[in-house]
């Protein structure tokens, strides 16, 4: 157990629909970050929050909304997604967002988009 | 150039054997570098760290070569369950402070 959860773990849902994807860690870190990872391609970072506040936006499509309400909660509101945003989407944390801090992932999320 | 790459691989070896990894880095001011292994379906799990002077963990070393800017991996007495992909990670690699991943080295080790 890594101390980060993921739900839910597999999700299917049609182009028009309107999902969130939740990660919660009891790790006590204070950066969380959300990772998209497609077949055959290296992880993508998509968003960083360092104590709550949103540090980095990798480019990322407005169909992807992130949510941190808290330290120890992360959310990825979903909505209009395409076929190609299927993929497992991996949430991480670590103590701090410099650079010397292992990151401890969560199970990740398989979404399949239809 | 990429800024963290690695071979793909696979790279497909006997039980026993001595295998290694590199992975290069483009930009010389990045900070800190650390080698996960990912399980098929399952998310990346730290390995271990590197540091400048080199380090080992039972049947794995890993060393910085910053003048050259590449990590390596190297694992002695291959088992099954070493089996996986190996992935380069690169702290300030693009600039900053946000880690960048290699696509990853798969290994598969055969009896």
């Amino acid at each position: 157990e890594t101390g980060v959860t993921q739900t839910p773990r597999h999700l299917v849902m049609g182009m028009t629909n309107k999902k969130s994807l939740k990660c919660e860690q009891h790790l006590g870190h204070n950066a969380m970050y959300w990772y998209k990872q497609s077949a055959k391609k290296p992880l993508e970072l998509m968003f960083v929050y360092n104590f709550k506040e949103q540090t980095e936006n990798n480019s990322v499509p407005s169909r992807f909304s992130p949510e941190c309400p808290n330290s120890s909660h992360l959310f990825l509101h979903l909505h209009t997604l395409q076929p190609e945003d299927s993929a497992l989407y991996l949430c991480a944390t670590s103590g701090r967002s410099s650079g010397d801090n292992e990151q401890f992932f969560g199970p990740g999320t398989r979404l399949t988009v239809l | 150039r990429k800024e963290v790459e690695q071979d793909p691989g696979p790279f497909n070896v006997p039980e026993g054997a001595t295998v290694a990894f590199n992975c290069t880095y483009s930009n010389s001011a990045s900070q800190s570098f650390f080698w996960y292994r990912q399980d098929c379906r399952k998310e990346p799990k730290l390995l271990m760290s590197v540091y400048s002077s080199g380090n080992e963990d039972g049947r794995f070393t890993a060393q910085l070569n910053r003048a050259s800017q590449y990590i390596s991996l190297l694992i002695r007495d291959s088992k099954l369950s070493d089996s996986a992909t190996y992935l380069c990670v690169v702290n300030g690699a693009g600039g900053s402070y946000i880690p960048t991943f290699g696509r990853g080295t798969s290994l598969i080790v055969h009896p």
